[in-house]
């Protein structure tokens, strides 16, 4: 079985409607976070949670919640979709140890906002 | 600011040919650096990352990449290049300290591989 898996795989929606993307790691990573990708743009950060406590914001986090539901679950919501939230968008987990940290990264939802 | 420029947004070499894929970053202080492949419809794979030591660094299916810190750069190579390495290839820069845990994302480079 995967370590990070993300739900749904694929998703197609209309403008204005609430949209959650979920993602679930078995890895005991406390460290989660939510990327999307544009073509020719690469991987922007969302909004990371260093543990179930803890929300930051990255650096696209407008017209985004998220909620750390518990340490394996890291959850994103999209409260009025709209058609430039149409994107693939990657959950990841990490743990830092010794100083270091290093991101695993599940297989992505492909959301279209019609 | 951090960031990462990878130059080239698409490549195209010949199976058994030599590559090499640029990477140059923008960090106040030894950051941390990972290339990750994307094969078409995957998730992101780590290939390789450089913490500390050794500035050349081997990776996963025979990829090695040099940090240079005078030139700020981290580029990939690999002496060979098989038809199932066509994918796309992500340069990243992690921060150190507060910022650990961050990472920054070139835009990618596409690889494509000629028979």
């Amino acid at each position: 079985d995967a370590d990070v898996t993300q739900t749904p795989r694929n998703r197609i929606t209309k403008t204005g409607k609430r949209i959650m993307l979920e993602c679930s790691q078995t890895k005991g990573h406390d460290r989660m976070y939510w990327y999307r990708q544009d073509p020719g743009l690469g991987l922007r950060l969302i909004y990371y949670s260093f543990d179930v406590k803890d929300i930051n914001k990255g650096e696209i986090s407008d017209g985004y919640s998220v909620s750390r539901q518990a340490q394996a679950k890291f959850s994103l919501s999209l409260e009025s979709a709209i058609p430039n939230q149409t994107a693939l968008y990657f959950c990841a987990t990490s743990e830092a140890s010794m100083g270091t940290d290093t991101q695993y990264f599940g297989p992505g939802t492909r959301l279209t906002v019609l | 600011a951090q960031s990462v420029t990878q130059p080239d947004i698409h490549i195209t070499v010949s199976e058994g040919a030599s590559l090499e894929l640029r990477c140059n970053y923008s960090y106040g202080a030894t950051p941390y650096l990972f290339w990750y492949v994307q094969s078409p419809g995957q998730g992101l794979q780590l290939l390789l990352k450089y913490f500390s030591g050794d500035t050349l660094v081997q990776g996963i299916k025979g990829f090695e990449a040099e940090f240079k810190r005078s030139q700020s750069s981290f580029n990939l190579r690999k002496p060979s290049v098989h038809w199932s390495d066509a994918a796309e290839y992500f340069c990243a820069v992690g921060g150190r300290g507060s910022t650990l845990g961050r990472l920054y994302f070139g835009r990618g480079t596409q690889l494509t591989v000629w028979p």
